[in-house]
């Protein structure tokens, strides 16, 4: 089980806002920033959001991110078919001394 | 274009090795590190390690320490992982990812910007 917390399903219909949060501890997203990813079915992960609120070149700004304290959260604004899939965040854990991911949010489109 | 392409397919008997090999191209390759992760199947990402390909420096998770070497060759652009003592539970996809890992004094930044396309690890009798 991760330390990192996400709820395992989020959905909405085209057009919606959704939004997916993380919430962990003061050892890992309280004090290091927060990445997401996402998993489209068959692929390897892709880095959507770093640093906490950072887009890289590519993604769209349909998807923001933000941190607050001990938790984070991804939103997904004019959310579209192709968005569907399985949504990580990660974050360094102190205790640790290494990355973490969270167990992952199925995003569905309906 | 950043590219890191892994090696194929791999079945082994519990108990043995393995080594993953993650090719890369499209940009300088000792200007990054490089982090493993494995995703069991229905489960989500697992860090290994990390290894700098500018400084040799390697960082392993607790779960796999004394069990796997990452190594790099900045001849051919590669970053290798090796994994040894096999179970059931090594059973897995293993990503390389494109790692700009520092730490500070106060936190501790990583990214993983490009992945490499997995290669699926079977470990069965």
């Amino acid at each position: 089980q991760s330390v990192v917390t996400q709820p395992p399903s989020a959905s909405g219909n085209p057009g919606q806002r959704v939004t997916i949060s993380c919430s962990g501890s003061n050892s890992n997203i309280g004090s290091n920033i927060v990445n997401w990813y996402q998993q489209l079915p068959g692929a390897a992960p892709k880095l959507l959001i770093s640093a906490d609120d950072q887009r890289p070149s590519g993604v769209p700004d349909r998807f923001s991110g933000s941190r607050s304290g001990t938790s984070a959260s991804l939103a997904i604004s004019g959310l579209q078919s192709e968005d569907e899939g399985e949504y990580y965040c990660a974050t360094w854990d102190d205790s640790l001394n290494g990355p973490v991911f969270g167990g992952g949010t199925k995003v569905t489109v309906l | 274009q950043v590219h890191l392409v892994q090696s194929g397919p791999e079945v082994r008997k519990p108990g043995a090795s393995v080594k993953v090999s993650c090719k890369t191209s499209g940009y300088t390759f000792t200007t990054y590190g490089y982090s493993w992760v494995r995703q069991a199947p229905g489960q989500e990402p697992e860090w290994m390690g990390y290894i700098s390909a500018y400084s040799g420096n390697k960082k392993y998770a607790q779960n796999f320490q004394g069990r796997v070497t990452m190594t790099t060759d900045a001849s051919t652009s590669t970053a290798y992982m090796e994994l040894r003592s096999l179970t059931s539970d090594d059973t897995a996809v293993y990503y390389c990812a494109r790692d700009a890992q520092y730490c500070s004094t106060a936190s501790c930044y990583f990214d993983f910007d490009s992945w490499g396309q997995g290669t699926l690890v079977t470990v069965s009798s």
